[in-house]
Formats: C-alpha cells, structure tokens, sequence
C-alpha cells in the first residue's frame, strides 16, 4: 500500500513570496491532515479535512495560508505571502476516518526555509 | 502555552541502559499517542492508549495512561542505537463531533543511544 505523498520535499523562497505544497493521502482515506513542525517542537495541526470539507482550521493563520482539498482525495496548502518565521516542516497526514481508532499516517514532509 | 509538556528534551544513553520519557499535561485526554520520528520522515505511531491507568507493551517499550488521563510515560528497557529518534506524545482532547482526531504533540523527546 502507497503511503502518504508529498512534493516538493524541499523548497527555498525569499521573505513575501508565495509558495505551495501537494499531498497525495493514502487511497481511501478520508481524513487529511496539515501539520506545521517547526525545528525542536512537535507538529501543530493546522487544518482538518474530512472528504472535501473542512473540520478544524483554528489554528491556521489564515491571513497568509490557505489550504483546498477540492475533490476530496489530494491537497494544496499555499502561502502569501511567507515570512521568516514560517519555515518550518509541513506535514501531511491521512487516516481512514477521524479518532483514535484510525490511526494517522504522515507523509515524509515538505522542508521550507524562508529567507 | 504548551498543553502537552514531555521530559526530558534531550536524552543521551549508552547502549543496554533503561529509560524513561514522560508527557504531562493539566489536561484529560479521551485518548493519548505515543509516536516516533525519525530526521527526513514523518512520525510514526507507536501505541494509543484510552483507558485511565491503562498499560500497554510492545516488545522493548512499556506506556502507561495515568490514572487521570493526564499524563503517560514512555519505558524503553535495554535500549538498543535502533532506539535513536525523536518521540512525540500527543493528546486527544473531546470524543466525536467537532474536531475529532485532533491531535495536540507535545514538543518531543530527543534521545540518542550510543553503541
């Protein structure tokens, strides 16, 4: 079974540009995931889907993020425009259903570093 | 403020030595998971726990629920240099409705065993 894609896996931008990260879930999946994991800190959930609508995005600074997930399978998370304090791994995760009985399967992360 | 609060941060160890990481939090959670990360992927889940004072072993590695749900510990005896990485807890805050699966890391535990 494929895991959970993401791409580009590494990406530099200056200060006020805009940039953009893919995630693929596992096929199936109906729940994603995007995760912020800023260096030394655990990933902080940043939005929820369920299919294609959103569940939870409190903690998205949405100002400057966005994130679509249009047909329900794979997602964009877009940013503009980045700051310095948005680099950071961004994490995609999938499960099967939300809840602690579907476990989450994250994908290998996008590094971006802004500068 | 960090709801989920994991000590020590940084762990260092000889190879063979027993070890204890702990993940507190003023809290309850409906459910508590234990995950490891390792340089360049995602975080792979280790064990959830749901029950208060619930205790759960695989292989190597005892995790215990406290009592209240507010706290867990991760025990690795005879750690092995395979045992190297970054392990996350992360609470589950509600039951079903609004935002369930939403998981709240704690900032990680860093540990090292060397040969």
């Amino acid at each position: 079974e494929a895991g959970v894609a993401q791409s580009p896996r590494y990406k530099i931008i200056e200060k006020r540009q805009s940039v953009a990260f893919w995630c693929n879930p596992i096929s199936g999946h109906a729940t994603l995931y995007w995760y912020q994991q800023i260096l030394g800190q655990g990933p902080k959930l940043l939005i929820q889907f369920q299919n294609n609508g959103v569940v939870d995005d409190s903690q998205l600074p949405k100002d400057r993020f966005s994130a679509e997930r249009l047909k329900g399978v794979d997602s964009t998370l877009k940013i503009q425009p980045a700051k310095l304090e948005d680099s950071a791994v961004y994490l995609c995760a999938s499960s099967a259903r939300p809840g602690h009985d579907y476990e989450q399967y994250f994908g290998p992360g996008t590094r971006l570093t802004v500068t | 403020t960090q709801l989920l609060e994991q000590s020590p941060q940084f762990l260092s160890i000889q190879e063979g030595e027993n070890l204890t990481v702990y993940c507190n939090s003023s809290s309850v959670f409906s459910s508590l998971q234990w995950y490891r990360q390792e340089p360049g992927e995602g975080p792979v889940l280790l064990v959830t726990v749901v029950t208060g004072g619930e205790v759960k072993k695989l292989k190597r590695l005892t995790f215990q629920f406290g009592d209240a749900r507010k706290d867990s510990s991760l025990h690795i005896t005879a750690a092995q240099p395979g045992d190297t990485g970054l392990y996350l807890c992360a609470g589950e805050i509600g039951g079903v409705g609004t935002s369930y699966g939403k998981l709240t890391f704690g900032q990680g535990t860093i540990l090292t065993v060397h040969p």
